[in-house]
């Protein structure tokens, strides 16, 4: 059974970069048949999407924080990461990684358990 | 502002009928296929209907998913104290090629 689990720093100071990390296991991340994304909830708000990336590195970023976010993949260590730079009180969540259906995108199963990041000095 | 539009807040009464719409538009809902989700009090997501209409395995007969033009909805029929949670749609936009969320509907049982 596929699991994903975030990890990462839960405190990171305005200005600065937020990087998290994804690996799955019980499967391998090298398949065509998914992409890798991340989807953050702000404390008693809704989802949002970040972005996704595709085995072979391909990404696609959520509009609005195109400017800040890199996703990357390391098929070696089966882990994705994220990296959002800039970071302000705004980017405080709950940070989940999840699988997406290559062909059928919004399709995601199944979730990590998600990690609260929390911005503040 | 999502770009799906959910109500903020749905209730009704056990083995009542309650319905969950989300509304879009033509870039998004009107040609992709539609996904909803349910989130239980301190726990990630779930998916609980997928392509406009699928239930995955474990998820009761008394969920339907319908989609028509630009607006989809989640059904819930014999409401359950269990049902209490929050609802998410999600699909595709083709024009900001990005994967878009609705605000999310919390769903109380009176």
């Amino acid at each position: 059974q596929l699991q994903l689990q975030e990890s990462g720093p839960g405190l990171v100071k305005p200005s600065e970069t937020l990087s998290l990390t994804c690996t799955v296991s019980g499967g391998s991340i090298s398949t065509s048949s998914y992409y890798w994304d991340w989807i953050r909830q702000p404390p008693g708000k809704g989802l949002e999407w970040i972005g996704s990336i595709y085995y072979s590195g391909s990404t696609h970023y959520n509009p609005s924080l195109k400017s800040r976010v890199t996703i990357s993949v390391d098929t070696s260590k089966n882990q994705f990461s994220l990296k959002l730079n800039s970071v302000t009180a705004a980017d405080t969540a709950v940070y989940y990684c999840a699988r997406e259906k290559h062909l059928e995108r919004s399709w995601f199963d199944p979730w990590g358990q998600g990690t609260l990041v929390t911005v503040s000095s | 502002q999502s770009v799906l539009t959910q109500p903020p807040s749905a209730s009704g009464t056990p083995g009542q009928r309650v319905t969950i719409s989300c509304s879009g538009s033509s870039s998004n809902i009107g040609s992709n296929y539609v996904y909803w989700y349910q989130q239980l009090p301190g726990t990630a997501p779930k998916v609980f209907m997928y392509r406009n209409n699928q239930r995955p395995s474990g998820v009761p007969d008394r969920f339907s998913g319908s989609k028509s033009g630009t607006s989809a909805s989640l059904a819930i029929s014999g409401l359950r104290s269990e049902d209490e949670a929050d609802y998410y749609c999600a699909t595709w936009d083709d024009s900001l090629s990005a994967v878009v969320f609705g605000g999310g509907t919390k769903l109380t049982v009176l």
